[in-house]
């Protein structure tokens, strides 16, 4: 069965401070793992896809990279407005399979 | 066209009466999606539709739960005798055949049983 695991579940972050946010996975087959971020009260927003480990995909201050295992999404130099949740989410046979999220609060 | 749009954003019900959402998806999309998410959860997978054909449901979708995609344009989810449990956010989302863009997601419904 397929599995998504995010962790850290919460990460506090000053601004500036660059992290990283943690999607493990076990799949039968990659059809692609998909990074979203969601706001307090709203639907998730895409991301990126990524469908090939070594894949990276980069917009603004994140970067999202991808191994046979994992999936790691890069925060650099954050600002406030980069607080969110942040949900990854496997392609699994048309329907996506979302883990539980990590809620980002970058502080001034 | 302005994304997904669902309706009501929010509904609050007592428990024991049925609801209806409905959501009109991107055009062009032929793909729907319905999930349901609690706090501090992922959305969690319900239901979905490839143009009117609902082709795969949840076990999480009890027989209390129903969804309609007539003509393959809009959908309208249904619980039936809500429970307390069923308070959640529900979801709708929309993507074309491929999907390498993802689903794009409406702002959902927010359910309170009372």
């Amino acid at each position: 069965e397929d599995q998504v695991t995010q962790s850290p579940e919460a990460l506090r972050l000053q601004e500036g401070e660059s992290s990283s946010l943690n999607c493990s996975y076990t799949v039968s087959g990659l059809r692609g793992l998909f990074w979203y971020r969601q706001d307090p009260g709203k639907g998730p927003e895409f991301l990126f896809t990524l469908y090939s480990a070594g894949e990276e995909k980069e917009k603004e201050r994140l970067k999202a990279t991808l191994t046979k295992k994992e999936s790691f999404l890069h925060i650099t130099a954050p600002k406030p407005e980069d607080s969110a949740t942040y949900l990854c989410a496997l392609d699994s046979w048309g329907k996506f399979q979302f883990g539980a999220g990590t809620q980002v609060v970058v502080t001034p | 066209d302005t994304g997904v749009s669902q309706n009501p954003r929010h509904k609050i019900t007592k428990r024991g009466q049925n609801v209806t959402f409905r959501c009109d998806p991107i055009s062009e999309h032929n793909r729907l999606y319905w999930y349901r998410q609690t706090l501090g959860q992922g959305p969690e997978f319900l239901t979905y539709f490839q143009n009117e054909a609902q082709l795969e449901k949840s076990r999480l979708l009890s027989d209390r739960f129903s969804a309609e995609r007539p003509k393959g344009s809009f959908s309208t989810l249904e619980i039936q005798r809500t429970e307390q449990g069923d308070s959640a956010m529900y979801l709708c989302a929309s993507s074309s055949d491929r999907g390498e863009y993802g689903y794009t997601f409406g702002s959902g419904t927010r359910l309170t049983v009372v």
